[in-house]
């Protein structure tokens, strides 16, 4: 099954609102990062946050790491946050292996 | 700053031929990753390493291998390429010094006709 789940799929609002994404993952992380995909395909870390509380500008990350969740909360979207938010999870065997989300499409009306 | 670079872009290949995507880090990163993105699929892991000259297979290996000659360079090869690797193919790097944060290149977008 799928190891990281977001949702929703994809979200419209106005701008001003604000926006809540939800991540929920399979087995056990040892590190858990957001990521944004830009419309025309280029994608950065966010912020990595494995557990507890984390704020970068208006992103504001929790993680409970015991209920295998994380959130990404933006505050007072802008039509330049449209884009895809990306989760994923790292998972440590032999060596790091990163896994992703389908993403969440957000699309930030004027 | 953090540098990927993929190369090709973008590429036309036609089914059966042979396809590699290169990648280069400047980083100095340990490990590198191979991941394609396809609509309604988000992106999935191929081939990932974490040293010069040992490759380990992600999730969906079938039909890639690939090779890491040295530390900078990470390599992705379609023996065969077939319709369904039609794809945007995205490079990565990380390493446990910077908390493991994926630095991505740009993409490369392979149509296979």
């Amino acid at each position: 099954g799928q190891q990281v789940q977001q949702s929703p799929a994809s979200l419209v609002l106005q701008e001003g609102e604000n926006a809540e994404l939800q991540c929920n993952f399979s087995s056990t992380a040892t590190q858990l990062q957001w990521f944004y995909q830009s419309p025309g395909g280029s994608l950065v870390s966010l912020l990595s946050n494995p557990s507890g509380t984390k704020h970068t500008g208006r992103l504001t990350s929790t993680t409970v790491t015991k209920e295998r969740r994380s959130s990404l909360h933006i505050s007072s979207s802008q039509t330049t946050d449209s884009g895809t938010y990306l989760c994923a999870i790292e998972r440590r065997t032999n060596a790091y292996k990163v896994i992703f989300g389908k993403g969440t499409h957000l699309h930030v009306l004027p | 700053e953090a540098a990927v670079t993929q190369s090709p872009r973008s590429k036309v290949a036609v089914t059966g031929g042979k396809v590699t995507l290169s990648c280069h880090q400047t980083n100095n990163h340990d490990y590198m990753y191979w991941y394609r993105q396809d609509t309604g699929h988000g992106l999935r892991l191929i081939h990932y390493s974490y040293v010069a000259d040992s490759t380990e297979k992600g999730d969906i290996p079938d039909g890639y291998k690939a090779s890491r000659p040295s530390q900078e360079n990470f390599s992705l090869i379609l023996e065969l390429a077939s319709l369904s690797q039609t794809a945007v193919y995205f490079c990565a790097s990380s390493d446990v010094d910077s908390g493991n944060t994926l630095y991505f290149g740009e993409g490369s977008r392979l149509i296979v006709v």
